[in-house]
């Protein structure tokens, strides 16, 4: 297992279509994050699961946003009606919830670019 | 609310100078800090983590951190630059209970030759 893969690492779309991401994390972690990182900033939270379970919900997730984990493996982040607004890169992270001493780590992110 | 502050944009250094990259955080409680660095268009890469213990916490390629709790702080350092450690960097603080990480607006170091 090489780490956290994410699918497609680039998108261009038209504004008003729909778009779906994949992230796979790294096999034995139950944890899996998804940030959004604008130009000139940090990563923004936007949700996360443990297993399938989607435990909490940013504000910057819109309804057009929604993400699923489906048997608590590879997640998927779907944006509705793309607006220029979602051009950003989207990450995923995962992690192992086991105690204190644990680190999330990163895939490589998908850009989108919304025209 | 928990969060980290990045006073710095960039930081300008010559290699074979030492650096610091400056973060400060505010937390009820006890911080769980991180740094990580980001290459261009690349993810981001775990460099070393302050959980408890030494508040001098070594890390990858020769980084280490030194957290200070009376100044809020959680620089990071490393004796000596690279030109190929130039790079955005970012401090975090970690959420205790969803373990969501929370980022500064990052600094980019620049190491000139």
């Amino acid at each position: 297992d090489t780490g956290v893969s994410q699918d497609p690492r680039h998108k261009i779309t038209k504004r008003g279509q729909n778009v779906t991401f994949r992230c796979d994390p790294i096999s034995e972690h139950n944890r899996l994050y998804w940030y959004r990182q604008t130009l000139g900033q940090g990563p923004e939270f936007l949700t996360y699961f443990q297993n399938e379970a989607q435990l909490e919900k940013s504000r910057l997730l819109s309804d057009r946003f929604s993400a699923e984990r489906p048997k608590g493996s590879f997640s998927t982040l779907e944006i509705q009606r793309t607006e220029q607004g979602d051009s950003a890169m989207y990450l995923c992270a995962s992690s192992f919830r086991a105690g204190m001493n644990t680190e999330a780590f990163f895939g490589q992110g998908t850009r989108l670019t919304v025209v | 609310a928990q969060s980290v502050a990045q006073p710095e944009d960039q930081v300008n250094v010559a290699e074979g100078n030492p650096l610091t990259v400056k973060c400060t955080y505010s937390v009820s409680g006890n911080p769980f800090l991180f740094w990580y660095v980001q290459y261009p268009n690349r993810g981001l890469q775990f460099l070393l983590k302050y959980i408890t213990g030494d508040n001098l916490v070594k890390g990858s390629y020769g980084f280490e951190a030194e957290f200070n709790k009376s100044q809020t702080s959680f620089h990071l350092k490393k004796p000596s630059a690279l030109v190929s450690d130039s790079a955005l960097y970012f401090c975090a603080v970690r959420d205790i209970n969803t373990d969501k990480l929370i980022f500064g607006t990052g600094t980019r170091l620049q190491v000139f030759p």
